[in-house]
């Protein structure tokens, strides 16, 4: 079984500044990694995600992720935030073991742009 | 990316009808679909695994008699609330799975309001 960790239920950052958020998973197998952004009312986005490769992921507006097998870490960021990125952000995982597995969300993030 | 979409967006009812959710792949056929329920402030939380053909696989909790699914073509998916109560009032989601690529889509949801 796989377990998503999102340590921070609300990031307020200041418009213009640079923002992490973070996500630990834990597996027993190795992993598909995915952020997915949430407007209000609306449907989840997919932002970015890990398949293999480069352990730098790079996104949609802006955001970038990288994933750290040692430390089982999957950290959201952007290196300067805009007032439209407010929103909840949802870190996933799903097991890398043939077939297709369930996703496992975590609870979500809420970043708070502030003018 | 693939287009996924849910009819209605939202829909309010009285206490004790049934409520049906179409979600439809536009432009991929799904062999599997998930219907997922959020509620305030929460996470996605998996209900069920709608397959083309056969009968959905319903998590841990989720009653099967309550939450119908079929999944008879695809590119549809369908759930009904049967005799709805306030309590099923929530945000449901689903998503499809492209089998050309490891990632779900996802609709843009569904408000369900039981008065």
């Amino acid at each position: 079984a796989q377990s998503v960790t999102q340590l921070d239920s609300q990031v307020p950052v200041f418009e213009e500044a640079p923002v992490e958020l973070r996500c630990n998973y834990s597996s027993s197998v190795s992993v598909y990694l995915f952020w997915y952004v949430q407007y209000p009312n609306q449907g989840l986005q997919l932002l970015l995600k890990y398949l293999s490769g480069s352990t730098l992921v790079k996104g949609i507006n802006g955001f970038e992720a990288e994933f750290n097998k040692s430390q089982t870490s999957f950290h959201l960021r952007k290196p300067s935030v805009h007032i439209s990125d407010t929103a909840e952000y949802f870190c996933a995982v799903t097991m890398n073991s043939g077939g297709y597995q369930k996703v496992t969300f975590g609870i979500g993030t809420k970043l708070q742009v502030i003018p | 990316g693939a287009v996924v979409s849910q009819h209605p967006s939202w829909v309010i009812c009285k206490s004790g009808t049934s409520v049906k959710i179409e979600c439809r792949s536009l432009d991929f056929q799904a062999t599997t679909m998930f219907w997922y329920r959020q509620f305030p402030k929460q996470s996605l939380m998996l209900m069920a695994t709608s397959n083309e053909g056969s009968k959905a696989t319903y998590e841990q909790g989720v009653e099967k008699d309550k939450f119908l699914i079929n999944h008879a073509s695809l590119t549809l998916s369908t759930l009904t609330v049967t005799s709805a109560h306030p309590e099923d009032s929530s945000f449901y989601i689903c998503s499809a799975r492209d089998p050309g690529h490891n990632e779900q889509f996802f609709g843009p949801g569904t408000r369900l309001t039981v008065l």
